[in-house]
């Protein structure tokens, strides 16, 4: 099995809403990534924990926050998002977070931000 | 970081033709996928290729580390095929850097 799991499909929220992503896999990885997709550019890393420690992106605003529960479970809590935002988010793992490794994507979350 | 280009940016071909779609990278890579987007955005694993000849159905896939480049072939093109074909490199902490893509329409 190499499914990786994500809800909700679509969400839509206000500036000043809290909602959170999740994603899910069952295939003993113990790296997993969030990635913030445009419209028409590739993807683009925000976070990577690997073995549940987080590697921190510099460059993503605190409004994003994630959280790994446990080595199954990603979390990206949102919270005062701005319409710039709006994107798909996807979720990958792969087997480890030491650099090899075929990575596998989730189906997406597609965001708007009102 | 590694930059990752692609080519063609789009290609408009015809039911049943065959296509190569390229990939340059200006490090060595010591992993390299390529993945198929579909309309929905579901990202779909087509080879993990760090090197040689990889072949599945109608796609293959060549990397040459030594020279920096990736190839990836598609005979007897279907519409099915049709979307964004992405190729990416790196992975662990950095995550993995993606070129922008080819957008493939192939039509009846």
């Amino acid at each position: 099995d190499t499914e990786v799991t994500q809800t909700p499909k679509h969400l839509v929220m206000g500036m000043t809403n809290k909602k959170s992503l999740k994603c899910e896999q069952h295939m003993g990885h113990r790296a997993m990534y969030w990635y913030k997709q445009k419209a028409k550019k590739p993807p683009e890393l925000m976070f990577v924990y690997s073995y549940e420690k987080l590697s921190i992106n510099e460059s993503v605003p605190s409004r994003f926050s994630p959280e790994c529960p446990n080595s199954s479970l990603l979390n990206l809590h949102l919270h005062a998002l701005q319409p710039e935002d709006s994107a798909l988010y996807l979720c990958a793992s792969s087997h480890s977070g030491g650099g090899l490794g075929e990575q596998f994507f989730g189906p997406g979350t597609r965001l708007t931000v009102l | 970081g590694i930059q990752v280009e692609q080519s063609p940016p789009d290609l408009i071909l015809q039911e049943g033709a065959n296509s190569t779609l390229r990939c340059n990278f200006s490090d060595s890579v010591n992993n390299l996928q390529w993945f198929h987007q579909n309309p929905w955005g579901q990202l779909i694993n087509l080879f993990y290729i760090p090197s040689g000849t990889k072949q599945n159905g109608r796609l293959s896939a060549t990397t040459v580390a030594t020279e920096r480049y990736s190839l990836l072939y598609i005979s007897s093109s279907q519409t099915t095929d049709s979307g964004v074909y992405f190729c990416a490199t790196g992975g662990g902490a950095d995550g993995l850097t993606f070129g922008k893509g080819t957008h493939l329409i192939i039509q009846p």
